[in-house]
């Protein structure tokens, strides 16, 4: 049963520190969202990729957020530095297809920042 | 631009219930539509979809037809039972291939 894995599944670390979240898309998939859940706001896309390549990342703060896919089965969303607004659920999420296709999540990184 | 609308919730329905989660959607083009299920602590999986009009999507006694006509995509189950207590997302497939997200509904099932 094929899943996406994301590391750590938890964190919490003060404000000001580097934090970086890992996610093994399915094998085979091409596609990779980059998604954080809070009470306030919701489901936010922060970045998407698409054959390794950076299609979207409009939803994510520039100057303190990154997004990046060293290779096809490894993505990486870092933050630095931290701040306590940053405290929320990440999730990242695999697909394949031409268009339309369905999205499979990770369990998710629940981040706390102090 | 595209958007979802569902029903705000939390909706609480007694065991044995039938249940209606309104979804209703704005879009340019022909998208696909979905449900997904997110249960305490994890992630979403996706529960359902629907790629054209007038196709119905169902699994686990969940269903939900694309009503083109109306721009809905209601999510119903005849008889709900505790273990679907969870949150439940409607989205559409935009023409860059993203997911548009509703707010999610809190479905709650008391014994």
């Amino acid at each position: 049963d094929a899943r996406v894995t994301q590391t750590p599944r938890h964190k919490v670390t003060e404000m000001g520190q580097e934090v970086t979240m890992r996610c093994q898309p399915i094998l085979g998939h091409n596609t990779v969202f980059w998604y954080r859940q809070t009470m306030m706001q919701g489901l936010e896309l922060l970045a998407y990729f698409r054959n390794r390549a950076p299609l979207d990342d409009s939803g994510m703060p520039k100057d303190r957020f990154s997004a990046e896919m060293p290779d096809a089965t490894l993505a990486t969303l870092k933050i630095q530095p931290s701040e306590p607004r940053d405290s929320a659920v990440y999730f990242c999420a695999s697909g394949y297809g031409g268009g339309q296709e369905t999205q499979y999540f990770g369990p998710g990184t629940r981040l706390l920042v102090l | 631009g595209d958007s979802v609308t569902q029903m705000e919730g939390p909706v609480t329905l007694s065991e044995e219930a039938f249940l209606t989660i309104n979804c209703t959607y704005t879009a340019t083009g022909y998208p696909s539509l979905f449900w997904y299920v997110q249960y305490p602590g994890e992630g979403l999986q996706l529960l359902l979809k629907a790629t054209k009009a007038d196709d119905k999507g169902s699994n686990k006694g969940f269903e939900a037809t694309y009503r083109k006509e109306t721009t809905s995509f209601h999510l119903e189950k005849g008889s709900v039972q505790v273990s679907d207590s969870a949150v439940y997302f409607c989205a559409l497939s935009d023409s860059n291939y993203q997911l548009i997200w509703g707010a999610g509904t809190k479905l709650i099932i008391k014994p």
